[in-house]
């Protein structure tokens, strides 16, 4: 099976600085990553995906890189916002049938003014 | 949020007491995934629909139980509900297409007592 850890379950930044997040997982059949935002009661919103046949991959202010090599997964956001805040969790679809997911335990962001 | 929506959003029920949530979405998504969410565990998949009256189990099905008589809605049961199983719950749908990633719902906080 899949197991996904993330490195830090905290990370605190000054607003306007670049927020790394970073996530391993196990199984090198992966093919499908996703990040996912949650704030405080509400249900995790897509951010950003990438495939495996890709390295990186950018969205507005988000991007993804992915390093086959060593399983590793990370989320960079640029000039980062007070509504950046919250929970940040990263998900694996190891290809199985029924498109499953496993997820990580999740990165609480706190951006500080 | 993909137009799915949980009920109850809140419950509060004494252990042994039979619970149901339900979860409705708008989008005629094939797929449909029932999540428990708890601290230090991240999103853990409970149940799931791969078509109307087509489910099968996930990591932590013990104890509950699911129906799909239609496409929009996917029902939770807890038969009797123990304390372990206060946690916040959450749907999640998606289509079938090979691109597309897991949409969620609100969440519904369940608390046994």
């Amino acid at each position: 099976g899949e197991s996904v850890g993330l490195h830090l379950p905290t990370l605190s930044v000054q607003e306007g600085d670049n927020s790394i997040i970073n996530c391993a997982y196990s199984n090198s059949a992966s093919d499908y990553f996703i990040w996912y935002k949650q704030e405080s009661g509400k249900g995790p919103q897509f951010i950003i995906d990438i495939r495996s046949n890709m390295d990186k991959r950018q969205g507005q202010r988000v991007t993804v890189l992915l390093n086959k090599t060593v399983k590793h997964l990370s989320l960079q956001i640029a000039a980062t916002q007070p509504g950046d805040s919250a929970v940040y969790f990263c998900a694996v679809d190891s290809g199985g049938s029924n498109y499953k997911l496993t997820f990580g335990k999740g990165t609480l962001l706190t951006v500080n003014p | 949020d993909a137009g799915i929506t949980q009920s109850p959003r809140h419950k509060v029920t004494e252990t042994g007491t039979p619970v149901t949530l339900r979860c409705h979405q708008t989008e005629n998504h094939r797929y449909m995934y029932w999540y428990r969410q708890d601290p230090g565990h991240g999103l853990r998949l409970i149940h799931y629909s791969y078509g109307v009256k087509d489910t099968d189990k996930g990591e932590v099905s013990d104890g509950y139980s699911v129906s799909r008589s239609k496409t929009e809605d996917f029902l939770l049961t807890l038969e009797s509900a123990t304390s372990s199983q206060t946690s916040v719950y959450f749907c999640a749908t998606r289509t079938s297409g090979s691109t597309d990633t897991q949409y969620f719902g609100p969440g519904t906080r369940l608390t046994v007592l």
